[in-house]
């Protein structure tokens, strides 16, 4: 069990870019999480997936971020036309009945 | 829909006494509680989680927390503080198949 693994661990990248960062959760995990954490602040709630469907979506999630898990296995979260405001953590967590494993992050810096 | 507030956004002890941590929660169907901890510039690590059963929890690194459902309440605490608990912690409550809410976070210094 290597826990999630998200990569990259940082990203820098300027205004009106498009960013991609990718979630391998644990592989018996079906539940994939993904959430937002500004600075001083809980996560919050983007999206989730059971297998490979996207059951959820949060009204934080605009129609410029979209996830994807093809396979039911890792997890691609992708921003187009990034802005300051987007910079944050992006969490990815995955899940039994039991609870969530949280990796340890991509933090997003939009220059 | 589920709520969590945690009093006091920054917590100070001195090293060896005695650690709580506040969490309030809301939720209309029975809540599963949580705390994380979280270091800088690291993911969230699980210091304890309530589903059912007793309602005395026991973490790692010496935490623990009680739910009081009369109180909607799920505090943490710790009898003595060490330096290296010194961290943000955060409270999140879910349900059996939802999504977790997390709590706006403590941060917790220690001092010697």
């Amino acid at each position: 069990d290597t826990g999630v693994s998200q990569d990259p661990r940082h990203k820098i990248t300027k205004r009106g870019q498009n960013v991609t960062f990718r979630c391998d959760p644990i592989s018996e995990h079906n539940r994939l999480y993904w959430y937002r954490q500004t600075l001083g602040q809980g996560p919050e709630f983007l999206t989730y997936f059971q297998n490979e469907a996207q059951l959820e979506k949060s009204r934080l999630l605009s129609d410029r971020f979209s996830a994807e898990r093809p396979k039911g296995s890792f997890s691609t979260l992708e921003i187009q036309r990034t802005e300051q405001g987007d910079s944050a953590m992006y969490l990815c967590a995955s899940s039994t009945r039991e609870g969530y494993t949280f990796g340890s992050g991509t933090r997003l810096t939009v220059v | 829909a589920q709520s969590v507030t945690q009093l006091g956004s920054h917590v100070s002890v001195s090293e060896g006494a005695l650690v709580l941590l506040r969490c309030n929660y809301s939720s209309s169907v029975p809540p599963y509680l949580f705390w994380y901890v979280q270091y800088p510039n690291q993911g969230l690590q699980l210091l304890l989680k309530y589903t059912t059963g007793a309602t005395l929890v026991k973490g790692i690194n010496g935490f623990e927390a009680e739910f009081k459902k009369s109180e909607t309440s799920f505090h943490l605490t710790k009898p003595s503080a060490h330096m290296s608990d010194a961290a943000e912690y955060f409270c999140a409550v879910s349900s059996y198949g939802q999504n977790f809410v997390f709590g706006p976070g403590t941060r917790l210094s220690v001092l010697p």
